[in-house]
């Protein structure tokens, strides 16, 4: 089944201890991207990646890391959590740069 | 200039009732506007979209209506259905489309009750 895969779907963290939210699909698409979801404000990408060791900043990258080093896989760090970035976090890929974009499930972030 | 602003935040349709979602956006070089469908618990995914050669794209019950002159843009779902509950995001690119390039509405949650 062709599918964005985030891991982990939940977690509650304190400030400023390093994690690490997961991002994988198995479409073989080239474009892959960060968005954060918050009420009232929509969706806002964070990062975004043409394609391997390709990577570049969106809307609010503020806080955020990510690496492309394998076309599956996107990973979204966060070296220093802080309450403001409690949000729910999609992980998107589309097979070219302007092409439909496909989320995976989510991951519900809280920092405390 | 960028931004795309979209009204109501929220909607409650009673079954059968027509559902109606607005945007406007200012920046003339939009040339691509998707809406994205996402249900509770998972994320969004594509409805529809148009472009602005053609005022209006119909699928199923769902159906854009593009207005170029008022930089306007508006989701009609006929004959609503419970199922149709979700969360709804209009967006819009500009020209060359590149997905990097998508600006989302802020999304309007609809209900609707049998």
């Amino acid at each position: 089944e062709a599918q964005v895969t985030q891991n982990p779907r939940y977690l509650i963290t304190v400030t400023g201890k390093k994690l690490t939210v997961t991002c994988s699909q198995n479409m073989n698409h080239e474009y892959m991207s960060w968005y954060r979801q918050d009420p009232g404000l929509g969706l806002r990408q964070i990062y975004y990646s043409m394609n391997v060791e390709a990577t570049d900043k969106g809307d609010v990258p503020e806080g955020y890391k990510v690496s492309r080093k394998e076309k599956r896989n996107f990973p979204l760090i966060l070296e220093s959590p802080s309450p403001n970035q409690t949000s729910l976090y999609f992980c998107a890929s589309s097979f070219r740069a302007a092409g439909e974009l496909f989320f995976g499930e989510g991951s519900r972030l809280t920092v405390l | 200039q960028q931004q795309v602003k979209q009204s109501p935040q929220s909607l409650i349709v009673q079954k059968g009732g027509i559902s109606i979602i607005n945007c406007a956006y200012e920046n003339t070089a939009f040339d691509y506007f998707p809406w994205y469908q996402q249900f509770p618990g998972k994320g969004p995914a594509l409805l529809i979209a148009i472009r602005p050669d053609v005022s209006e794209k119909k699928e199923g019950r769902f159906t854009i209506s593009f207005n170029k002159s008022a930089k306007q843009f508006s989701l009609h779902i006929m004959d609503s259905q419970p199922g149709d509950s979700a969360t709804y995001f209009c967006a819009a690119s500009p020209r060359p489309y590149n997905t990097d390039k998508l600006i989302f509405g802020t999304g309007t949650r609809l209900q609707v009750f049998p």
